[in-house]
């Protein structure tokens, strides 16, 4: 059973700094990696989707990388601002390809301090 | 751009009630899921769907039922609610690529 283990639980820091979130997954046999960023009373919203066959994904300020054989993913927030703060989330397929849905952390809740 | 739409947004029920809850794509999506999120618990698949005519039970399918009659649409039945379905669900759609696309939730109370 896919487990999926996101550090730090939450984070405060100063604008302007850059942050590392951190995931990782007990099952190393996925097709792809998700970001997504929740806002409060809001839906998720995908931020980076990272295929096996990819080391890593950038989107402006965002970066993830993917280490299959370590079981770990990484998100990079460079120049972090205001607007960044919301709770940041990892989801890795329950089997494979993820037809059968993806298991996900509890996520990082990010405070960018202005 | 519609995306992912949930209706309704809030409601509340007694015990014992029950209710569905509509998703609708107009992406042309395969694949559909309902999740049910509570604090402490994060995200949980309730129940998914393959295709149009198909479901199968996810992590938590105990006082659920689902239907998929049309490809762009996904029902999610509660038959008699109970408290411990007062949850926030979300349902997603993908296509073969694996993006996730949300739905921006359906507050549920039961009291």
């Amino acid at each position: 059973k896919q487990e999926v283990t996101q550090i730090p639980a939450a984070l405060s820091v100063p604008e302007g700094e850059n942050l590392v979130l951190n995931c990782s997954f007990t099952d190393s046999a996925i097709y792809n990696l998700q970001w997504f960023r929740q806002d409060p009373g809001k839906g998720l919203t995908s931020l980076l989707l990272i295929q096996s066959s990819q080391r890593e994904q950038t989107s402006g300020r965002l970066n993830a990388s993917l280490d299959k054989s370590s079981g770990r993913s990484t998100l990079y927030i460079a120049a972090s601002q205001p607007g960044d703060s919301a709770t940041y989330l990892c989801a890795a397929p329950y089997s494979g390809g993820g037809a059968d849905g993806l298991t996900f952390g509890k996520g990082t809740h990010l405070i960018i301090q202005p | 751009n519609a995306g992912v739409t949930q209706t309704p947004k809030f409601r509340v029920l007694k015990t014992g009630q029950s209710m569905t809850l509509l998703c609708a794509q107009d992406m042309n999506h395969e694949y559909m899921y309902w999740y049910r999120q509570d604090p402490g618990m994060g995200l949980r698949l309730i129940h998914y769907s393959v295709g149009e005519g198909t479901t199968a039970k996810g992590e938590v399918p105990d006082g659920y039922n689902v239907s998929r009659l049309k490809k762009q649409n996904f029902l999610l039945g509660l038959e008699s609610a109970a408290p411990s379905q007062t949850s926030v669900y979300f349902c997603a759609s993908t296509h073969y690529t694996g993006e996730l696309f949300f739905g921006e939730g359906s507050r549920l109370t039961v009291l």
